[in-house]
């Protein structure tokens, strides 16, 4: 079954530390792969999305095939980046959208 | 207002009660989505409309039932609830088409509590 798995419930770093967010999929076909964020009190949103390749305030994912894997990395965190942060992966063809249990990201001062 | 709106914001109700949660989308998209958030458990999906037709049911129970009466508006008719249907409700939309899904717009949340 397709599945997303981030391992990290809870992810804390000093600020300008570098942070990776982890995610690993399971789906046999070439999938979408997505971050969304969810900053405080505010709703989920689009981070970046695999096939766009493009840098979001400085957050890069890189899907690995090999690995199954889609971390999401930043070089130098902002308190600002604290947030809950959310894997997910599209079904080409489908209108199924799966979603990880997502990672509380706490960049502290 | 443009986005996606849910209402109500928050809905306690008993085991008996018969309520409904409303979305609406002024996006212009195409298929509207239905999931549960749960604490400790990953989004999961309920139910998708793709141009107002169900295309997905996620084995979801049939005290949920939902509405699509047009491209901007999703209900969720709620009867006989349980005390473990208590979560996050999150509507969502996109625009279906070519390969696949793309981006989701969610919804603030309807929080629902089942006593």
């Amino acid at each position: 079954a397709q599945r997303v798995t981030q391992p990290e419930k809870l992810l804390s770093v000093f600020k300008g530390a570098p942070v990776e967010l982890k995610c690993n999929y399971s789906y046999s076909g070439s999938p979408e792969l997505f971050w969304y964020v969810q900053y405080s009190r505010q709703r989920l949103q689009l981070l970046l999305r695999h096939i766009s390749r493009e840098s979001i305030k400085g957050f890069t994912a890189d899907l690995n095939k090999g690995e199954t894997s889609f971390h999401l990395k930043k070089p130098f965190a902002q308190e600002e980046d604290s947030a809950m942060y959310y894997c997910a992966l599209s079904e080409a063809g489908t209108y199924k959208y799966i979603f990880g249990t997502g990672t509380r990201l706490k960049v502290l001062a | 207002e443009t986005g996606v709106t849910q209402t109500p914001r928050h809905l306690v109700m008993g085991m008996t009660n018969k309520k409904s949660l409303k979305c609406e989308q002024h996006l212009g998209h195409n298929a509207m989505y239905w999931y549960k958030q749960s604490a400790k458990k990953p989004l999961e999906l309920m139910f998708v409309y793709s141009l107002e037709e169900r295309v997905e049911n996620n084995s979801v129970p049939s005290r949920f039932s939902p509405e699509c009466p047009n491209s901007s508006h999703l209900f969720l008719h709620l009867h006989t609830l349980q005390p473990e249907d208590s979560a996050l409700y999150l509507c969502a939309s996109s625009i279906q088409g070519g390969r696949g899904t793309g981006e989701l717009f969610f919804g603030e949340g309807s929080r629902l509590t089942v006593l």
